[in-house]
């Protein structure tokens, strides 16, 4: 089945610093990526679309500044957590849907997350 | 009111059972419905999705969709200890964007 890849797996940082995860479509062109943010043992909850090419459209009570997402290519987003802080700690999960008249149209596939610890 | 409703669990069930879990949603206007397992620590995974009333299977998985009475099931036949993990359901609500809404999720554990 189509594969999505996330990086990195597990990141530790310091509070106030910045980190991207990427999330990559592997083997199919993704229009749209979508960015879940998972609480242990909670569910996921949607933080916001990412479509190529146009401005990611944002759950209601997710910081845009805070939580940059960035949609470059069919392939490719990245999701940023500018000056993050404990509560910032989470699992990070990208999903993407394939393209429009493929295959794949309509099924989502999910990256393989992101744990994300700020010190 | 959540928009789609699981029980929490924890669920427990011999080997060789029958594990039932169920999911109810809110939106009338639903059409997609949506299985996940998820392992901790692992992302989710997709088992089955089902767009009609009535049950769809595939293998030891039986999804049963009722739109009338607003729930969607799974059954999982001859469970075996590695089906333990939380099963999310999820639904494509409509007017949605074709956006995925979880529920949070029910822990099922098959003891052997």
């Amino acid at each position: 089945g189509a594969v999505v890849s996330q990086h990195p797996s597990r990141v530790i940082c310091k509070s106030g610093t910045s980190v991207k995860i990427e999330c990559r479509s592997l083997d199919f062109q993704a229009t749209t990526m979508f960015w879940y943010r998972q609480f242990p043992k909670k569910s996921l909850m949607l933080m916001a679309t990412s479509n190529e090419g146009s401005k990611a459209t944002y759950e209601q009570g997710v910081e845009k500044d805070k939580f940059l997402i960035n949609h470059a290519s069919l392939t490719l987003s990245t999701l940023t957590v500018t000056s993050a802080h404990p509560e910032d700690s989470s699992f990070y999960i990208c999903s993407a849907r394939g393209r429009s008249g493929t295959g794949l149209s309509g099924e989502l596939f999910f990256g393989e997350g992101s744990r994300l610890t700020v010190l | 009111q959540k928009e789609v409703e699981q029980n929490s669990g924890p669920l427990s069930v011999p080997e060789g059972a029958i594990a039932s879990l169920n999911c109810t949603y809110s939106d009338r206007g639903s059409q997609s419905f949506f299985w996940y397992r998820q392992y901790s620590g692992k992302s989710p995974e997709l088992i089955m999705f089902i767009y009609s009333n009535g049950d769809k299977e595939d293998g030891r998985f039986t999804a049963q969709l009722n739109k009338a009475s607003q729930y969607v099931s799974l059954l999982i036949r001859d469970s075996q200890p590695s089906d333990s993990a939380t099963y999310l359901c999820a639904v494509i609500l409509s007017g949605s964007a074709r956006q995925l809404t979880f529920g949070s999720g029910t822990q099922l554990t098959v003891l052997p």
